[in-house]
């Protein structure tokens, strides 16, 4: 079947401008994670939302920083009034977990490179 | 939280010799040892995983150990091909048994070059 998608592939945008980077995640996933990758570096979690439950957004960098998941399907990053630094790889992940742990894969989309000039 | 730290961080081999990478984690609650690999522009890949009620797994040429006690794990690539370049990512999670969410905390990276 499909995998997760993303949303632009690239993304080159002026400093101070706002984002938004889209994540379709694979269907009948509930969870869906955000990761971001900066140059040379590992991956770097972000948000995690699971079902109707309260997003978990223990590792967002900053109030710049927010997520939306509508419908428990697909979701958007939005980066506001964005900085050199922010330039990275964002990374959608999604999963279907159960008790016990079986079915906890995380299967990544291709990712958004975003330049901030 | 939890910190995973992973060795080396370059890595050459001829083809055909084996070859090793090895994490630590911080976080005695972590239970879900995934190993990715991500090829140049490309998107990880989950190629093995192992959780924490067994100590060893296989699949054909890559297999993983664990050490709970020792808080390590490695990654074992034998008969090593051109193929297998790529940067190569542990990560450690609570899966779900643990409170709160379940994301991965990856290492830095591993890139291996297998040389012809």
């Amino acid at each position: 079947g499909a995998g997760v998608s993303q949303s632009p592939s690239n993304k080159v945008t002026e400093k101070g401008k706002d984002v938004e980077l889209r994540c379709d995640p694979i269907s009948g996933h509930t969870a869906l994670y955000w990761y971001r990758q900066s140059l040379g570096q590992g991956l770097e979690f972000l948000i995690y939302f699971q079902g109707n439950s309260a997003p978990d957004k223990s590792g967002l960098p900053s109030d710049r920083f927010s997520a939306e998941r509508t419908g428990g399907s697909v979701s958007t990053l939005t980066i506001q009034r964005t900085q050199q630094e922010d330039s990275a790889v964002y990374l959608c992940a999604s999963s279907t977990p159960e008790a016990g742990g079986i079915e906890d894969t995380q299967y990544f989309g291709p990712g958004t490179r975003l330049t901030v000039l | 939280g939890e910190n995973v730290e992973q060795h080396p961080s370059t890595l050459s081999v001829q083809e055909g010799d084996s070859a090793v990478i090895k994490c630590t984690y911080s976080d005695s609650a972590s239970n879900y040892f995934p190993w990715y690999k991500q090829e140049l522009g490309k998107r990880p890949q989950l190629i093995i995983d192992i959780r924490s009620n067994v100590g060893e797994k296989k699949d054909q040429r890559i297999a993983v150990t664990l050490n709970k006690t020792a808080k390590h794990f490695s990654l074992h690539i034998t008969e090593t091909q051109p193929e297998d370049s790529a940067v190569y990512f542990c990560a450690a999670s609570m899966g779900y048994s643990g409170a709160g969410s379940y994301q991965l905390t990856f290492g830095k990276g591993t890139k291996l070059s297998v040389i012809p």
